[in-house]
Formats: C-alpha cells, structure tokens, sequence
C-alpha cells in the first residue's frame, strides 16, 4: 500500500543528545499523528496535529506540521534509554476514503 | 489517552484452522476500525477497514473471504483468519478511530498469530 516517507530509517545516538526525525508526502494532509511502537507492542499514540504550522509538545517530545501540509517533523530532547522504540508518523486526508498512511518508521536506539 | 484492548494476545494453530481475533474500544464507541498487518522489522500495512453495521472495505491484494471482519457493535470489531497457513504468521494490530473531540486514531496492543 501507498507510505509516506519517512527518515532516518535508524538512528543510534548516546543519551542525553537530542534526535529529529521527518516525514514527507507527495499528498496534502489534513491530519498528522505520530506514534512509538516497541517489540511485539502496538503502536502508542505520541503526537496529534491538525493544522498547518502547528506545533505541539508532549514532554520532551516536540513535532510541527508543515507550513505545506506534506511533511511533518518529531524531536525528542535529551534521550533516554526508555526512548527506544520504532517512531512512526501517519497522515490523513479528507479526499478519498478516510483511512491514515504510515511512514516506514524510524527505529532509535539509544547508548546509555 | 483512549484505551483499544484485542483478545487473544497471541495464538498458535494448526494449518487449515480458522482463528478468530477480537478488537474492541474499552472507553469510546468507534465507527470505524482498521485491521493492519505487520512484518518483522516493517512498516504497519492496512489490510482493511471495519465500519460498523456495514460491509468491510478491503485494500487491494487483501483476500476478502480469507479475511472475514465484522463489525457488529460500535465498540468491537472481529478478524477470522479462514483456513490458516503458515504464510498467514504475521503480527496483526487494530485500531479504532475516536471522534470524541478531535479525531484521532488508537492502537490495540496486536496479536501475534503462528500457524504450524
């Protein structure tokens, strides 16, 4: 099925840095949602955005919906090994049927 | 946030059975319901929507009569692997979308099915 792209598609980082991770779309969304998924978990629902430019924050979470509607961006401020986890965006447009597109994910390890 | 349970967790059956996973909204009634199927190490892959009262809508590629979904009440939604195969082992997740305030999508902790 159609994903958005999403990247990096991994990332190792030491604790206590800083991470960012994007996704981007060919398709104006309406919607944009991140989740965080850990092993043989569903994904658990982070971050909702709803209008362009839109910036919101979830702890040390951070992420915008872009000014174009096709790209959304997540930071995590000051990891911790508990971040680790496989980040996925998901978009949604009115046009169509009603149904939500994933990225491909970003899978974050974190170096205590 | 909004609470979606999915019964059983994990399920081990014999090639040619039929197994049957529950998906249902704890705190909210949900219209609609998503079935996903997941690989190791990829991305969530829609396999269906449920809509409640109404026929499933199926993505393409996704056998209808394989998998029988059933939305019967606005708060669980049913997935029947028929005729199980060991191609069919897979990880599979629901979600249901809340309306209550502004609309979003939650996730059911997923089952992870093995067929022999």
């Amino acid at each position: 099925g159609q994903q958005l792209n999403q990247s990096p598609q991994s990332m190792f980082i030491q604790e206590g840095e800083d991470v960012s991770m994007n996704c981007t779309s060919s398709s104006i969304f309406n919607t944009w949602l991140w989740y965080k998924q850990e092993p043989g978990e569903g994904p658990v629902l982070l971050i909702a955005l709803y209008k362009a430019g839109e910036l919101t924050s979830n702890g040390r979470l951070t992420a915008q919906f872009g000014i174009t509607r096709k790209d959304s961006f997540l930071n995590i401020s000051a990891s911790i090994p508990s971040d680790v986890g496989i980040y996925f965006c998901a978009g949604h447009s009115t046009s169509g049927t009603y149904k939500y597109i994933f990225g491909t994910g970003t899978r974050l390890k974190v170096l205590a | 946030g909004a609470v979606v349970s999915q019964h059983p967790s994990r399920v081990i059956c014999k090639s040619g059975t039929s197994v049957k996973i529950e998906c249902r909204s704890l705190d909210f009634q949900a219209t609609t319901m998503f079935w996903y199927r997941q690989f190791p190490k990829q991305s969530l892959m829609l396999m269906a929507t449920s809509n409640e009262g109404s026929k499933a809508t199926y993505e393409q590629g996704v056998e209808k009569d394989k998998f029988l979904i059933n939305h019967a009440s606005l708060t669980l939604s049913t997935l029947t692997v028929t005729s199980a195969h060991p191609e069919d082992s897979s990880f599979y997740i629901c979600s249901a979308r809340d309306l209550t305030g502004r609309e979003t999508q939650y996730f059911g902790p997923g089952t992870r099915l093995l067929v022999l």
